[in-house]
């Protein structure tokens, strides 16, 4: 079936730093999300990408729809404490259906 | 509320006892969704229903599993039987629009905080 492949599994920087993850798939999505989840709660949407090639920025965070429709990448930039939780990449297909990547754990140190 | 609520936060279950998993969508919201995140993992798809209509319960793993929407509003998920392996977060996601199979998949799925079952 299709999968995500995320990485960095986990993170651990320094507040301030710039952080980047990204996600490949052996199979085509039309549309790419990023989601961000923290303890007890459900996945937050960050960005969504509908074209390939598009760069989509929100806030400090900016995302990139891969060219071969295959991949996905997000960076944070001037991270800070409150940018901890786990990082879902996402593709979504026709019917709707969301298949996630196993996610990245990011640790900020203050 | 504004988001999507789900009910109970918590159950714990001995093993072989049934569970019913309430989720309230967005209001207005056409799509519905159910997820199952094991610990350390991503959401896993379990199914979809557009209004009323269940279209997708490709992902459920077992008849053990059983959803239903009645009115297209309210949805509970329904696990019957529970083995230690159904130990997960459950998680409900409502979207605005329906997903059409052909043409370009577009919406934000909006997620509830999630029910955790433990069975023991």
């Amino acid at each position: 079936g299709q999968q995500l492949n995320q990485s960095p599994q986990s993170m651990f920087i320094q507040e301030g730093e710039d952080v980047s993850m990204n996600c490949t798939s052996s199979s085509i999505f039309n549309t790419w999300l990023w989601y961000k989840q923290e303890p007890g709660e459900g996945p937050v949407l960050l960005i969504a990408l509908y074209k390939a090639g598009e760069l989509t920025s929100n806030g400090r965070l900016t995302a990139q729809f891969g060219i071969t429709r295959k991949d996905s990448f997000l960076n944070i930039s001037a991270s800070i404490p409150s940018d901890v939780g786990i990082y879902f990449c996402a593709g979504l297909i026709l019917t709707g259906k969301l298949i996630f990547g196993q996610g990245t754990t990011l640790q900020v140190k203050p | 509320g504004a988001g999507v609520s789900q009910s109970p936060r918590y159950k714990v279950a001995k093993r072989g006892q049934d569970v019913a998993l309430r989720c309230d969508p967005i209001s207005g919201h056409v799509s519905l969704f159910w997820y199952q995140q094991a610990l350390g993992q991503g959401p896993e798809f379990l199914t979809y229903f557009q209004n009323e209509a269940q279209l997708d319960k490709s992902g459920l793993p077992s008849d053990r599993f059983f959803a239903e929407r009645p009115e297209g509003s309210v949805s509970t998920l329904k696990i019957q039987r529970t083995q230690q392996e159904d130990s997960a977060v459950y998680l409900c996601a409502s979207s605005l629009r329906g997903f059409k199979r052909s043409g370009r998949a577009e919406g934000e799925l909006f997620f509830g905080e999630g029910s955790r079952l433990t069975v023991l």
